[in-house]
């Protein structure tokens, strides 16, 4: 199955904002919910942005969008403990299966 | 709070098989869909698997199909993998997911993963 597409790599300084993308296609990101998974040091991946909601405990300078195949998770005001790994996914209805992004890793210089 | 913990995870030769296990609590384990999801050594994450509440529908990643069998225990709140026919490339931490309420195309929380190695 196709992965969706994610940037290899995005950084930026403390306080800045970055914007992390997500491109599929009409099948999945176009037509499914999107969600956003943060990986630091290799752990458990922890959920950040499912659809437009804020698991509690993520704090709010996260957020999420998606303009038609494309979603995009939003981090303004970037903290030295953003950085990690960041996955994307999304259900695609055609394969009948789930798809991840292949990942964006976030340094904060 | 929604805790799951995964098990079952060892070290096991090529074509061997292995359970996994996903002990859920904290949350009505038997409204939830789950997902088995793993992450190769240095690699990114990867789709297993998915069950749904009830048990009725379940689907699997290409990769996966025809070898490995997700199933359910609602009455012990737990979620099972039955991996057949294992190949060096399923060498992975494999994790449970639990899905958000309402939404059975994401996840919500997530366990800390067990071990699979495949080797001879």
């Amino acid at each position: 199955q196709s992965a969706l597409t994610q940037e290899a790599s995005v950084s930026g300084t403390v306080g800045q904002k970055v914007t992390l993308s997500c491109t599929g296609n009409s099948n999945n990101v176009g037509g499914y919910a999107v969600g956003w998974y943060q990986q630091i040091s290799h752990g458990a991946p922890k959920t950040v942005m499912f659809g437009n909601s804020l698991p509690s405990g993520i704090p709010d300078r996260f957020s999420g969008s998606k303009s038609g195949t494309t979603a995009s998770l939003t981090i303004s005001g970037l903290q030295p403990e953003d950085e990690g790994d960041y996955y994307c996914s999304t259900w695609d209805y055609s394969l009948n299966a789930h798809l991840f992004g292949g990942g964006t890793k976030l340094t904060v210089l | 709070q929604v805790q799951l913990v995964e098990s079952g995870g060892g070290v096991v030769q090529p074509g061997g098989s292995l359970r996994l296990s996903c002990a859920a609590s904290g949350f009505p384990f038997s409204s939830y869909g789950i997902h088995w999801v793993r992450q190769a050594p240095g690699k990114g994450l990867e789709w297993v698997a998915f069950i749904r509440y009830d048990g009725t529908n379940k689907y699997y990643a290409d990769s996966v199909k025809g070898r490995f069998t997700i199933s359910r225990d609602n009455s012990k709140n737990t979620l099972y993998l039955q991996i057949n026919s294992l190949k060096a490339k399923d060498t992975a931490i494999y994790y449970c997911a639990k899905t958000p309420p309402g939404d059975p195309y994401n996840f919500d929380y997530w366990g800390q993963g067990t071990l699979v190695t495949v080797s001879s």
